[in-house]
């Protein structure tokens, strides 16, 4: 059965520092894994997505993450955050075949500090 | 293009009713999925529809279920509602089935008394 892993319930940073969010996942078979975002009373954003090919993924406001097989990990990183990344952050994978459904982790709560 | 839509945003019901979610899909999109969060379990998957039909569904009780029109809206249901189904319900919706970006909706916040 698929798992997903998220170690850190909570990650304080200062703003303008950088930030690695972790991910780890098991799995039998292929996968593809996703990092979301939820804001306050919000719903989900993707921020990036692994499907296939390089393992370096680019996302949205700033964020990339990196694909490691032999690991099993999917971590998020930023170079330097803001105030406003302060939001809880989910990695997510689903299993290669004819479905949507997507196994989350804990979620990460990153909180930037002026 | 206007994103998932899910009515109502809050719902306050009391233990034994029924309750109806709805949830209208991005325009084009005809897979939607439902997921529940809790503090406690987490963000969990529920059922997802494509085409009118339930391609794949989560470790629910029976209390719980969906349907899918042929405009690609779809609604749950969860009867003889219990306090621990007091929960956020998240609808996501995309163009085809895994893999695919799933775009989230905003959410439904039920309360049971």
């Amino acid at each position: 059965a698929q798992s997903v892993t998220q170690l850190d319930s909570q990650v304080p940073v200062f703003e303008e520092a950088p930030v690695e969010l972790r991910c780890n996942y098991s799995s039998s078979v292929s996968v593809y894994l996703f990092w979301y975002v939820q804001y306050p009373n919000q719903g989900l954003q993707l921020l990036l997505k692994y499907l296939s090919g390089s393992t370096l993924v680019k996302g949205i406001n700033g964020f990339e993450a990196e694909f490691n097989k032999s690991q099993t990990s999917f971590h998020l990183r930023k170079p330097s955050v803001h105030i406003s990344d302060t939001a809880e952050y989910f990695c997510a994978v689903s299993e290669s075949g004819a479905t949507n459904k997507l196994i989350f982790g804990t979620g990460t709560l990153l909180a930037v500090q002026p | 293009k206007a994103g998932v839509t899910q009515t109502p945003r809050y719902l306050i019901k009391t233990r034994g009713q029924q309750v109806t979610l709805s949830c209208s899909p991005i325009s084009g999109h005809r897979s939607v999925s439902w997921y529940q969060q809790t503090p406690g379990q987490g963000l969990q998957f529920l059922f997802e529809y494509f085409s009118e039909t339930q391609r794949n569904k989560g470790n629910f009780p029976g209390r719980f279920s969906g349907r899918q029109f042929s405009n690609s809206r779809s609604e749950m249901n969860v009867s003889t509602l219990e306090l621990g189904d007091s929960a956020l319900y998240l609808c996501a919706s995309s163009l085809r089935t895994n893999p695919d970006t799933q775009y989230f909706g905003p959410g439904t916040r039920l309360t049971v008394l």
